[in-house]
């Protein structure tokens, strides 16, 4: 079956540095996202990807982060200047079309020190 | 906006007895109910999905429920196994596809 995959599974990064994390959603999706999850709560909707541009973001979504797809296969969620509450699982996730549960990756343990 | 909320952080069962997850939601005119698995390390894994045109939807060993007019959705498993243990996550589609997350309910099976 196929899976959506996320690299690194896990990232050590300095406060203040820039980090990349980096997704394959499944081939011939079309919608794309990103999710955060702090260690213990829940799920948070992060932002939706879909025709190369942002559809929607959340609040925590600010000027630090932004999304790309710079290419046929890879789905990136950059963020500039890391913080500490920063830390959390990153997963990815894909959906082919409307009406389709989402499926996602296992995510990226992202810690900063 | 919507919000998700699950009725018990935990919940206990025994093997071969029947497990019952409840989730309620804000938004009446909330439309896409989905239930997803989530294991130790693991990222969240799709169990059941339910349309608010439908009031119940069956798996294999899964049941959802879906009560409008109360605005409450809940997982059945039958017959649960040691390997049903994870935390389970309601989760009710948004307007632009996104999905809004309840706190998720952690299934401890005992042998």
């Amino acid at each position: 079956e196929p899976e959506v995959t996320q690299t690194p599974s896990h990232q050590v990064t300095q406060m203040g540095q820039e980090v990349i994390l980096r997704c394959v959603p499944i081939s011939n999706h079309l919608y794309f996202y990103w999710y955060r999850q702090i260690l213990g709560q829940k799920v948070e909707f992060l932002v939706s990807f879909y025709n190369n541009e942002i559809s929607e973001k959340s609040e925590i979504f600010d000027d630090q982060f932004s999304v790309e797809r710079p290419d046929g296969s890879n789905f990136t969620l950059k963020i500039r200047s890391t913080k500490l509450e920063d830390s959390a699982m990153y997963f990815c996730a894909s959906i082919g079309r409307g009406n389709q549960p989402q499926h996602f990756g296992d995510g990226t343990r992202l810690s900063i020190l | 906006g919507e919000s998700v909320g699950l009725h018990l952080p935990t919940l206990s069962v025994q093997e071969g007895d029947n497990s019952i997850i409840n989730c309620a939601y804000s938004n009446s005119a909330s439309d896409y109910f989905i239930w997803y698995k989530q294991e130790s390390g693991k990222g969240p894994q799709f169990i059941i999905d339910i349309r608010s045109n439908m009031d119940k939807r069956q798996g294999q060993r899964v049941t959802v429920l879906l009560n409008k007019t109360v605005k409450h959705l809940s997982l059945q498993i039958a017959a649960t196994q040691p390997g049903d243990s994870a935390v389970y996550f309601c989760a009710v589609g948004g307007s632009q596809g996104n999905l809004i997350f309840g706190k998720g309910t952690k299934l401890s099976v005992k042998p």
